[in-house]
């Protein structure tokens, strides 16, 4: 049973627009969330991260909005570049302690395009 | 420059000769992660380790072995590859306390014929 879900396997958006990344989760005891991005042929990169105290998070063209009562948070980005094209990664975390594993869903690819 | 390293980056084997995958992180971090990539299934745990000598099964440890004798290391241990565990793994640290922000090695892509 997959506990974090990304249903939009890829996703295209145009230069200079936004770009909306969606996920949902399962299990209400998460309590701290990460966005990841990979390029091809390296590894997976932290983004952005939130609290589940919070329900915002900001950092320059990356924001991540979180909604507790509809488990789901999404990450936008304004404006799109090309190069934020990259496979995107949503995790989370549950339990009081920092070294819980991480649960990732399965990933978006986002394609900007010129 | 802090960094995770893992070797080899590209490994090509048979079923049933063991091998091994490196993985070593210079950030004196406490905590270590394997973790494979399939194409649909995300990234997924298969073993981590809070610190040297303690190590735990994540979520898909079958045929697969690691150990932590020193902090900055962390080896995965194939003994008998199969195809099904044909994969991209990368290795992960992260510190101690409440960071969340885990470091990825930049991959191993091992095909088992």
């Amino acid at each position: 049973d997959q506990q974090v879900k990304q249903n939009s396997p890829s996703l295209s958006v145009q230069e200079g627009r936004i770009s909306i990344l969606n996920c949902d989760y399962t299990n209400s005891m998460f309590d701290y969330f990460l966005w990841y991005k990979k390029y091809p042929a390296e590894g997976p990169t932290f983004l952005i991260s939130i609290s589940s105290i919070k329900d915002k998070n900001e950092d320059g063209r990356f924001t991540v909005f979180l909604n507790k009562s509809a488990k789901h948070l999404s990450l936008h980005i304004v404006p799109s570049q090309p190069g934020d094209s990259a496979v995107y990664f949503c995790a989370a975390r549950f339990g009081n302690s920092g070294n819980t594993p991480l649960v990732f869903g399965k990933g978006t690819r986002l394609s900007v395009i010129a | 420059e802090a960094q995770v390293t893992q070797n080899p980056r590209y490994l090509i084997t048979v079923t049933g000769k063991k091998l091994t995958v490196t993985c070593s992180q210079n950030m004196n971090h406490e905590y270590m992660s394997w973790y494979r990539q399939d194409p649909g299934l995300g990234l997924r745990q298969i073993y981590y380790s809070m610190n040297v000598e303690v190590t735990d099964k994540g979520d898909v440890p079958e045929g697969y072995k690691v150990s932590r004798k020193e902090k900055r290391n962390f080896p995965l241990i194939l003994e008998s590859p199969s195809p099904n565990q044909t994969s991209l793994y990368f290795c992960a640290s992260k510190g101690a306390g409440d960071t969340y922000e885990q470091y990825f090695g930049p991959g191993t892509r091992l095909t088992v014929t």
